[in-house]
């Protein structure tokens, strides 16, 4: 089954400490995106990559890092996360044409205390 | 800058009760029109994609329409099973994210 996969779905934690959210897709997608969503500020786009070792900034990077070493694989890395990081974070692919709708995951619910 | 905007905010139906969800926009290059549907704590799925002032696209009760400055989403007898968000987004000639719509939340009643 083509699919986007996320891991954890759920976590809390607390300032400061250092977490990982995982993505992979099955779709042999070149393009990965990260969003995040909001209430009342919708999806926005943390940060993109065109393919593997090529990243670029979303509309709000700050506070996070991604790495694209594998094509299926792309991580999103909160280094000393933040009460406003708090959020809904959906990781999506699409084949390289821009023209191509995306594939969203099931979703990370993130509290960080 | 890309800006999206959807009407209204919330809509509640009756079962049967055709209506229309509105998606204004403003792009410089539109690369493709995105229409999605999210159920409560999951991903957006999927529903169509619209390129250019005229298409059009439908899918079971649901149907979409695109000119130069909105896209419409009409759904026709709707179903309690359509209940959810449908999200709106586009994508410029400047950007290669997905802009986003803040989505109509949708309720059929039975």
């Amino acid at each position: 089954e083509a699919q986007v996969t996320q891991n954890p779905r759920y976590l809390i934690t607390v300032t400061g400490k250092k977490l990982t959210v995982t993505c992979s897709q099955n779709m042999n997608h070149e393009y990965m995106s990260w969003y995040r969503q909001d209430p009342g500020l919708g999806l926005r786009q943390i940060y993109y990559s065109m393919n593997v070792e090529v990243t670029d900034k979303g509309d709000v990077p700050e506070g996070y890092k991604v790495s694209r070493k594998e094509k299926r694989n792309f991580p999103l890395i909160l280094e000393s996360p933040s009460p406003n990081q708090t959020s809904l974070y959906f990781c999506a692919s699409r084949r390289t044409s821009s023209y191509n709708e995306q594939f969203f995951g099931p979703g990370t619910r993130l509290t960080v205390l | 800058e890309d800006q999206v905007t959807q009407s209204p905010e919330a809509l509640r139906l009756q079962e049967g009760e055709s209506s229309s969800l509105n998606c204004s926009y403003t792009v410089s290059g539109l690369r493709g029109l995105f229409w999605y549907r999210q159920d409560p704590g999951k991903g957006p799925e999927f529903l169509f994609t619209l390129y250019s002032a005229g298409e059009e696209k439908e899918k079971e009760r649901l149907k979409a329409t695109l000119t130069k400055k909105e896209s419409f989403l009409h759904i026709t007898a709707p179903k309690p099973e359509d209940s959810a968000t449908y999200l709106c987004a586009v994508r410029g000639g400047g950007a290669d994210g997905l802009t986003f719509g803040k989505g109509t939340h949708l309720i059929i009643q039975p």
